[in-house]
């Protein structure tokens, strides 16, 4: 089976800016789940999807939100960037107990 | 408050044994995974423990005591692609949602 897959896998913006990142689950896997990655913070969860409908939340503003189509594919998108938003976004989907990661998306905000 | 803490670095020799050590405290428990991240790259799976016990699986084992809430990841025959950030990572809640609490990573190095 293919893995998770993210897209774009790199992205420069500015402040202000929005952006929407992608994840595709590995096949058959329902849930999805997006994490921001940072040296200071470490990794921590964003949202979790299942069957189109977000299960659980963390603790982040506004700006950060998210989607699940009926594909099980995900996007997130961030509005008005700061700079602390940069980060690497990784997404990950699930069977019953274990949760696989995608390669991630590196947003770099200037 | 939720609380996951292991150790910053760690350095061991190749063909020896690292045991890298996680306390946790969270609102509920389902389950402790640990997960190995090369630098630049995605982490990837290496264990889950939901019962006390030690689930081994080649070079690695890890262990857990909910009772202590503690876990150790044990990585034997230490080869130099061991060199990565360990995460441990609880799932807190016991509802149907599915939310992992990363420790911060250990970062072990292996040296020739």
């Amino acid at each position: 089976k293919a893995g998770v897959t993210q897209t774009p896998r790199y992205l420069i913006k500015t402040r202000g800016q929005q952006v929407t990142l992608s994840c595709s689950p590995i096949s058959g896997h329902r849930s999805v789940s997006w994490y921001q990655q940072t040296p200071g913070q470490g990794l921590q969860f964003l949202f979790e999807y299942f069957s189109e409908t977000q299960r659980n939340k963390g603790n982040f503003p506004g700006r950060f939100s998210g989607r699940q189509f009926s594909n099980s594919r995900s996007e997130m998108n961030v509005s008005t960037l700061e700079l602390g938003d940069s980060a690497l976004y990784l997404c990950a989907s699930r069977t019953r107990d274990t949760q696989y990661f995608g390669p991630g998306t590196r947003l770099t905000v200037l | 408050g939720q609380n996951i803490d292991q150790p910053t670095e760690m350095t061991a020799t190749e063909g020896a044994i690292v045991q890298i050590n996680c306390t946790y405290q969270t609102s509920g428990f389902n389950g402790l995974f640990w997960y190995q991240q090369h630098a630049g790259e995605a982490p990837t799976f290496l264990s889950y423990n939901v019962l006390d016990g030690l689930e081994e699986k080649g070079r690695f084992s890890s262990f857990l005591s909910r009772s202590k809430g503690y876990s150790y990841l044990l990585l034997k025959e230490l080869q130099m692609k061991d060199s990565a950030s360990y995460l441990c990572a609880v799932r807190g809640l016991r509802d149907s949602s599915y939310k992992l609490i990363f420790g911060s990573g250990t970062r072990l190095l292996v040296r020739p």
